[in-house]
């Protein structure tokens, strides 16, 4: 079946470190999506590619950086810049950046937490 | 930036009873989509209205679109107990990514 999958399911962050969560789908979707869920903010975005080897800043792109190397693969690292990083994170793919297509297909998000 | 926003805030219904929620957004769109979200999981994609139509149906589920007001209408029928859940609405306008409303928290009580 295809379908996007993250992992992990649970990540623990410590202080001043880098981590990477992967993101990876089988739709052959062009356009690919991180958003960050914080409780009572919905979704905010945090970058987007339409494009391998493109991606764009969303809202709250400081201290988050990625890359879109293969069409299947859009992995998030939140870097030790971002000063608050507890949260839970989505990733999403579509077939069209602008119109939505036939809408999004989110992955089951990946829960950081800072220790 | 948020686009959409939700009303209310939380619904508490008993089984059996319809579910209405809204939507406010500021900007033309050129569609606006509802999604579903269970707690702790990532969102799944309802329904999508596009700017031309003015109501939509999908089984249990019933979406109408005001341009004119800039808001929207995602009404569920019949609740069930499932259907207790985050519902986000998100409007497209022009090239650019989906934007998410913060979501009304729905429950449905058996």
């Amino acid at each position: 079946d295809g379908g996007i999958t993250q992992s992990p399911k649970y990540l623990f962050r410590k202080e001043g470190q880098n981590v990477t969560l992967s993101c990876e789908q089988n739709l052959n979707h062009d356009a690919m999506y991180w958003y960050r869920q914080d409780p009572g903010q919905g979704l905010r975005l945090i970058y987007y590619s339409q494009i391998v080897n493109d991606f764009q800043k969303g809202d709250i792109a400081e201290g988050y950086s990625v890359s879109r190397e293969k069409k299947e693969s859009f992995p998030l690292t939140v870097t030790s810049a971002q000063k608050n990083p507890t949260a839970f994170y989505l990733c999403a793919s579509s077939i069209l950046t602008g119109t939505g297509g036939r809408g999004y297909t989110f992955g089951s998000g990946t829960r950081l937490t800072v220790v | 930036s948020q686009q959409g926003e939700e009303d209310p805030q939380a619904l508490s219904i008993q089984e059996g009873e319809n579910a209405t929620m809204n939507c406010s957004y500021k900007t033309s769109i050129n569609n606006l989509q509802w999604y579903r979200q269970n707690s702790g999981r990532g969102l799944v994609h309802l329904i999508l209205i596009r700017s031309n139509e003015r109501e939509k149906h999908s089984g249990r589920l019933r979406v109408t679109l005001d341009t004119s007001k800039k808001s929207s209408s995602l009404l569920i029928t019949a609740s069930r107990a499932a259907d207790t859940a985050s519902y986000f609405c998100a409007t497209s306008s022009g090239n650019t990514p989906l934007v998410f409303g913060k979501g009304t928290r729905l429950s449905v009580i058996a």
